[in-house]
């Protein structure tokens, strides 16, 4: 019983580059999330989907992106990565919104450069 | 705006002492308040949640208080473990809508054998 599955666990990118955080959560869960998490911070909320084909923003949006065209799957697409964006990525899912019983993933620890 | 706070930031406690971390929120629109315990190098995992219109719920040792009237409510471990020690998140949202939850800093507890 897989859950959430993110990749990559590590990435190093230089500033400037792109890339994509997969998820994919076998639950058929409606509902995803993608949360970054500062050292001694809480999780923000970057992005959630409440099914394929919708999206909408959360708390800190701004240098992501996000599109969800199956159940399963929710990319988080990093463009002209900054080093503001060196953080611990977190994708979650859940039955029903406003993140109740929220199973997560076990996170992409991202380094810009 | 934090919309949840959540203290203190770090907790030291010896092997079966009493842990408690608390959370304070400010949007009396929130119906759902989850915690989630994380070990290192893993993500969130759900622990223990309550609704509004319950004052205490009990799962084991773990026991959550929640004071309505006060916007507070706290998570207390009783006999603590050291395999307890972990990075405990308060959260607060609304089931109705999936954008809404917010997360704590979080608190830092380490049980001393």
């Amino acid at each position: 019983n897989a859950g959430v599955t993110q990749t990559p666990k590590f990435r190093i990118l230089k500033i400037g580059q792109s890339m994509t955080l997969q998820c994919t959560q076998d639950m058929n869960h409606n509902y995803m999330y993608w949360y970054r998490q500062d050292p001694g911070m809480g999780l923000k909320l970057i992005y959630y989907s409440v099914g394929a084909g919708i999206t909408d923003k959360g708390e800190v949006p701004n240098g992501y992106n996000v599109s969800r065209s199956t159940t399963e799957d929710f990319p988080l697409r990093l463009e002209l990565a900054a080093p503001s964006q060196t953080s611990v990525y977190f994708c979650a899912s859940s039955i029903t919104p406003g993140g109740t019983e929220a199973f997560f993933g076990q996170g992409t620890r991202l380094t810009v450069v | 705006q934090q919309q949840v706070k959540q203290s203190p930031q770090s907790l030291i406690v010896q092997k079966g002492g009493i842990s408690i971390i608390n959370c304070a929120y400010e949007n009396t629109a929130f119906d759902y308040f989850p915690w989630y315990q994380q070990f290192p190098g893993k993500g969130p995992a759900l622990l223990i949640a309550i609704r509004p219109d319950v004052s205490e719920k009990k799962e084991g040792r773990f026991t959550i208080s929640f004071n309505k009237s006060a916007k507070q409510f706290s998570l207390h471990i009783m006999d603590s473990q050291p395999g307890d020690s972990a990075t405990y998140f308060c959260a607060a949202g609304k089931t109705t809508n999936a954008g809404k939850s917010t997360f704590g800093d979080g608190t830092t507890l380490t049980v001393k054998p």
